[in-house]
Protein backbone atom coordinates (compact mmCIF):
# COMPACT_ATOMS: atom_id res chain seq x y z
CA UNK A 1 0.00 0.00 0.00
CA UNK A 2 1.21 3.42 -0.49
CA UNK A 3 1.99 5.45 2.55
CA UNK A 4 3.75 9.06 2.76
CA UNK A 5 5.73 9.72 5.48
CA UNK A 6 6.63 13.46 6.96
CA UNK A 7 9.27 12.56 9.69
CA UNK A 8 9.48 16.37 11.24
CA UNK A 9 6.41 17.02 13.53
CA UNK A 10 8.15 20.76 13.96
CA UNK A 11 10.52 22.99 12.53
CA UNK A 12 11.09 26.06 13.09
CA UNK A 13 12.59 29.11 10.94
CA UNK A 14 13.56 33.13 11.31
CA UNK A 15 11.54 35.23 9.04
CA UNK A 16 13.16 35.51 5.46
CA UNK A 17 15.60 32.61 6.30
CA UNK A 18 15.39 29.12 3.93
CA UNK A 19 13.44 26.16 5.68
CA UNK A 20 13.07 22.34 3.84
CA UNK A 21 9.89 20.48 4.82
CA UNK A 22 10.97 16.48 4.23
CA UNK A 23 8.69 13.65 2.50
CA UNK A 24 9.29 10.67 2.04
CA UNK A 25 6.60 8.20 0.14
CA UNK A 26 6.18 4.34 -0.81
CA UNK A 27 4.67 3.34 -3.95
CA UNK A 28 4.88 0.33 -7.05
CA UNK A 29 3.59 3.10 -9.34
CA UNK A 30 6.10 4.69 -12.28
CA UNK A 31 3.65 7.51 -13.07
CA UNK A 32 2.20 9.56 -10.06
CA UNK A 33 1.34 12.90 -8.86
CA UNK A 34 2.63 14.98 -5.44
CA UNK A 35 1.30 17.41 -3.89
CA UNK A 36 2.07 19.70 -0.74
CA UNK A 37 -0.78 21.57 1.15
CA UNK A 38 -0.94 24.34 3.25
CA UNK A 39 -3.23 24.00 6.37
CA UNK A 40 -2.75 27.44 8.36
CA UNK A 41 -4.85 28.01 11.92
CA UNK A 42 -7.99 28.85 9.99
CA UNK A 43 -8.01 25.56 9.13
CA UNK A 44 -8.81 25.15 5.09
CA UNK A 45 -6.20 23.23 2.94
CA UNK A 46 -4.24 25.18 0.52
CA UNK A 47 -2.58 23.97 -2.58
CA UNK A 48 1.12 24.96 -2.12
CA UNK A 49 2.60 22.89 -5.35
CA UNK A 50 2.32 19.93 -7.08
CA UNK A 51 4.60 17.40 -9.68
CA UNK A 52 4.10 14.78 -11.59
CA UNK A 53 6.65 12.03 -11.00
CA UNK A 54 7.58 12.09 -15.06
CA UNK A 55 8.78 15.28 -14.82
CA UNK A 56 12.46 15.87 -14.36
CA UNK A 57 12.34 19.35 -13.76
CA UNK A 58 11.49 20.45 -10.38
CA UNK A 59 8.12 22.56 -9.62
CA UNK A 60 8.64 26.07 -8.71
CA UNK A 61 5.92 28.24 -7.63
CA UNK A 62 7.37 31.62 -6.22
CA UNK A 63 9.42 31.18 -2.81
CA UNK A 64 8.07 27.50 -2.81
CA UNK A 65 10.04 24.63 -4.78
CA UNK A 66 10.58 21.23 -4.51
CA UNK A 67 12.99 18.54 -4.46
CA UNK A 68 11.73 15.52 -6.06
CA UNK A 69 14.10 12.51 -5.87
CA UNK A 70 12.29 9.68 -7.88
CA UNK A 71 14.40 7.14 -7.25
CA UNK A 72 14.94 7.45 -3.35
CA UNK A 73 11.20 8.30 -3.54
CA UNK A 74 11.62 11.55 -1.78
CA UNK A 75 9.87 14.97 -2.51
CA UNK A 76 10.60 18.01 0.04
CA UNK A 77 9.35 21.07 -0.43
CA UNK A 78 11.65 24.11 0.53
CA UNK A 79 10.15 27.63 1.25
CA UNK A 80 12.88 30.32 0.39
CA UNK A 81 12.54 34.17 2.39
CA UNK A 82 10.20 32.92 5.10
CA UNK A 83 7.00 35.04 5.86
CA UNK A 84 5.29 35.08 8.90
CA UNK A 85 2.03 34.01 6.92
CA UNK A 86 3.78 30.98 6.07
CA UNK A 87 3.21 29.91 9.54
CA UNK A 88 1.52 26.77 9.21
CA UNK A 89 0.59 22.74 9.03
CA UNK A 90 2.00 21.53 5.79
CA UNK A 91 1.28 17.97 4.78
CA UNK A 92 2.75 16.04 1.61
CA UNK A 93 0.21 14.07 -0.37
CA UNK A 94 0.30 11.52 -3.11
CA UNK A 95 -2.58 10.68 -5.48
CA UNK A 96 -3.54 6.83 -5.47
CA UNK A 97 -5.16 6.37 -9.11
CA UNK A 98 -5.22 2.73 -8.49
CA UNK A 99 -8.61 1.20 -9.01
CA UNK A 100 -9.65 4.92 -10.22
CA UNK A 101 -9.50 6.06 -6.74
CA UNK A 102 -8.05 9.61 -7.35
CA UNK A 103 -7.71 9.67 -3.82
CA UNK A 104 -5.48 11.44 -1.81
CA UNK A 105 -3.06 10.16 0.96
CA UNK A 106 -1.70 12.31 3.48
CA UNK A 107 1.68 12.35 5.71
CA UNK A 108 1.27 13.62 9.03
CA UNK A 109 2.24 16.80 9.10
CA UNK A 110 4.80 19.54 9.83
CA UNK A 111 3.94 22.28 12.00
CA UNK A 112 5.91 24.89 10.74
CA UNK A 113 6.76 28.51 12.57
CA UNK A 114 7.88 31.22 11.95
CA UNK A 115 9.93 33.43 14.10
CA UNK A 116 9.97 37.61 13.41
CA UNK B 1 -16.86 33.47 -6.35
CA UNK B 2 -16.61 30.20 -6.97
CA UNK B 3 -15.36 27.61 -4.15
CA UNK B 4 -16.71 24.92 -1.72
CA UNK B 5 -18.97 25.69 0.79
CA UNK B 6 -19.14 23.43 4.17
CA UNK B 7 -21.81 24.17 6.96
CA UNK B 8 -21.59 24.42 9.67
CA UNK B 9 -18.46 25.45 10.70
CA UNK B 10 -19.61 23.59 14.41
CA UNK B 11 -21.54 20.74 14.53
CA UNK B 12 -22.81 19.19 18.03
CA UNK B 13 -24.10 15.48 18.16
CA UNK B 14 -26.12 14.26 20.74
CA UNK B 15 -25.63 10.42 21.94
CA UNK B 16 -27.84 8.19 19.17
CA UNK B 17 -28.58 10.93 16.74
CA UNK B 18 -27.49 11.41 13.04
CA UNK B 19 -26.23 14.59 12.28
CA UNK B 20 -25.32 15.80 8.41
CA UNK B 21 -22.58 17.98 7.42
CA UNK B 22 -23.41 19.89 3.92
CA UNK B 23 -21.03 20.75 1.51
CA UNK B 24 -21.45 22.78 -1.88
CA UNK B 25 -19.51 23.22 -4.12
CA UNK B 26 -19.87 25.78 -7.65
CA UNK B 27 -16.89 24.98 -9.30
CA UNK B 28 -17.87 23.00 -11.70
CA UNK B 29 -16.25 19.90 -10.47
CA UNK B 30 -16.99 16.11 -11.31
CA UNK B 31 -15.68 14.86 -7.96
CA UNK B 32 -16.38 15.26 -4.61
CA UNK B 33 -14.50 13.77 -1.53
CA UNK B 34 -14.84 13.86 2.20
CA UNK B 35 -12.02 13.25 4.68
CA UNK B 36 -11.66 13.26 8.64
CA UNK B 37 -9.33 14.78 10.00
CA UNK B 38 -7.83 13.58 13.69
CA UNK B 39 -5.10 15.06 15.99
CA UNK B 40 -1.67 14.11 14.92
CA UNK B 41 -2.71 12.37 11.68
CA UNK B 42 -3.46 13.36 8.17
CA UNK B 43 -6.08 13.53 6.44
CA UNK B 44 -8.40 9.74 5.70
CA UNK B 45 -10.58 9.33 2.98
CA UNK B 46 -14.30 8.37 4.29
CA UNK B 47 -16.07 8.48 0.78
CA UNK B 48 -16.18 9.87 -2.78
CA UNK B 49 -17.93 10.24 -5.67
CA UNK B 50 -16.75 10.66 -9.57
CA UNK B 51 -20.21 11.58 -10.86
CA UNK B 52 -24.00 12.02 -9.60
CA UNK B 53 -25.72 9.27 -8.28
CA UNK B 54 -22.58 7.38 -7.51
CA UNK B 55 -20.01 7.38 -4.40
CA UNK B 56 -17.34 4.77 -3.23
CA UNK B 57 -16.65 3.89 0.33
CA UNK B 58 -12.94 5.53 1.03
CA UNK B 59 -10.87 4.09 4.11
CA UNK B 60 -13.10 4.88 7.30
CA UNK B 61 -16.69 4.62 5.99
CA UNK B 62 -17.90 3.04 8.52
CA UNK B 63 -20.54 4.86 10.70
CA UNK B 64 -21.09 7.30 7.72
CA UNK B 65 -23.18 7.61 4.88
CA UNK B 66 -23.94 10.39 1.85
CA UNK B 67 -25.66 10.82 -1.23
CA UNK B 68 -25.13 12.33 -4.43
CA UNK B 69 -28.38 14.11 -5.87
CA UNK B 70 -26.90 16.92 -7.35
CA UNK B 71 -23.09 17.77 -9.12
CA UNK B 72 -22.70 20.36 -6.65
CA UNK B 73 -24.17 18.56 -3.30
CA UNK B 74 -22.07 16.10 -1.44
CA UNK B 75 -23.50 15.51 2.03
CA UNK B 76 -22.21 13.66 4.94
CA UNK B 77 -24.23 12.13 7.64
CA UNK B 78 -22.39 10.72 10.69
CA UNK B 79 -24.96 8.17 11.77
CA UNK B 80 -24.84 6.46 15.54
CA UNK B 81 -22.86 4.13 14.57
CA UNK B 82 -19.84 5.93 14.45
CA UNK B 83 -18.70 5.83 17.61
CA UNK B 84 -15.99 8.10 18.27
CA UNK B 85 -17.23 11.08 15.73
CA UNK B 86 -15.11 13.78 17.20
CA UNK B 87 -13.26 15.25 14.55
CA UNK B 88 -12.37 18.19 11.88
CA UNK B 89 -14.24 17.24 8.36
CA UNK B 90 -13.04 18.10 5.32
CA UNK B 91 -14.74 18.24 1.33
CA UNK B 92 -13.21 18.72 -1.29
CA UNK B 93 -13.65 18.68 -5.13
CA UNK B 94 -11.70 18.20 -8.48
CA UNK B 95 -12.28 17.48 -12.15
CA UNK B 96 -11.49 13.80 -12.36
CA UNK B 97 -7.70 12.48 -13.29
CA UNK B 98 -5.11 12.03 -11.35
CA UNK B 99 -3.09 15.40 -12.20
CA UNK B 100 -6.00 17.47 -10.93
CA UNK B 101 -5.32 19.09 -7.28
CA UNK B 102 -8.31 18.98 -5.14
CA UNK B 103 -9.73 21.89 -3.83
CA UNK B 104 -11.32 22.11 -0.30
CA UNK B 105 -13.98 23.70 1.93
CA UNK B 106 -13.25 25.29 5.48
CA UNK B 107 -14.31 22.67 7.60
CA UNK B 108 -16.91 21.66 9.91
CA UNK B 109 -15.80 20.98 13.87
CA UNK B 110 -18.07 17.76 15.06
CA UNK B 111 -18.04 17.29 18.95
CA UNK B 112 -20.22 15.03 20.77
CA UNK B 113 -22.34 16.46 23.95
Amino acid sequence: AQTVTQSQPEMSVQEAETVTLSCTYDTSESDYYLFWYKQPPSRQMILVIRQEAYKQQNATENRFSVNFQKAAKSFSLKISDSQLGDAAMYFCAYVDYGGATNKLIFGTGTLLAVQP
Amino acid sequence: DGGITQSPKYLFRKEGQNVTLSCEQNLNHDAMYWYRQDPGQGLRLIYYSQIVNDFQKGDIAEGYSVSREKKESFPLTVTSAQKNPTAFYLCASSMWGRNQPQHFGDGTRLSIL
